[in-house]
């Protein structure tokens, strides 16, 4: 069974109070590792796909990399805009995706 | 930008029951999906449905838990008879892939609440 552990479970930073946020996780055949947003009663919003160790991708603020056994979302200078909770979530070897507890961001102006 | 689109976004029920919940999905994608968060906890995987057939249902979708594609827009999830523990923000996703590398789109969701 996939295992997805997401920490801190939550985060309070400044304004421009840079930090990163941790996604371990144990699965048979990784075939990619997602982060979402998710707003307060929203679905969650498609991030970032990581496919392979040593991957980076960046949208604007945010900022993910992956090595063998976890991820990380690096939230650089973040703005109150950026409170929510990031999930991160694995495919591995079925037609599903498997989710972490989520990390809940608020970032006080 | 093409979205996933549920209705109702609430819904409140008596226990016993049977709730339908709509989607369309984005209307190019293949790949549809029920996944639903109880309150505080993880998003879980409920059900995965293509070319008009489950390819996979988690331990969660048992007998009283039914999807539909009725025509070539709508995707539903039917709950038979509901009880206290089905209350949950329920979402519906669709993807393009569902053999390469999951890439999911959600809905908004919605909130069920089982009285």
């Amino acid at each position: 069974e996939d295992q997805v552990t997401q920490s801190p479970e939550a985060l309070r930073l400044q304004e421009g109070e840079s930090s990163s946020l941790n996604c371990s996780y144990t699965v048979s055949g990784l075939r990619g590792l997602f982060w979402y947003r998710q707003d307060p009663g929203k679905g969650p919003e498609f991030l970032f796909t990581l496919y392979s160790a040593g991957e980076e991708k960046e949208k604007e603020r945010l900022k993910a990399t992956l090595t063998k056994k976890e991820s990380f979302l690096h939230i650089t200078a973040p703005k109150p805009e950026d409170s929510a909770t990031y999930l991160c979530a694995v495919h591995s070897n079925d037609y599903k995706l498997s989710f972490g507890a989520g990390t809940t961001v608020t970032v006080r102006a | 930008e093409p979205e996933v689109t549920q209705t109702p976004s609430h819904q409140v029920t008596q226990m016993g029951q049977e709730v339908i919940l709509r989607c369309v999905p984005i209307s190019n994608h293949l790949y549809f999906y029920w996944y639903r968060q109880i309150l505080g906890q993880k998003v879980e995987f409920l059900v995965s449905f293509y070319n008009n057939e489950i390819s996979e249902k988690s331990e969660i979708f048992d007998d009283q838990f039914s999807v539909e594609r009725p025509d070539g827009s709508n995707f539903t999830l039917k709950i038979r008879s509901t009880k206290l523990e089905d209350s949950a923000m329920y979402f519906c996703a669709s993807s393009d892939d569902g053999t390469g590398v999951l890439k999911l789109f959600f809905g908004s969701g919605t909130q069920l609440s089982v009285l």
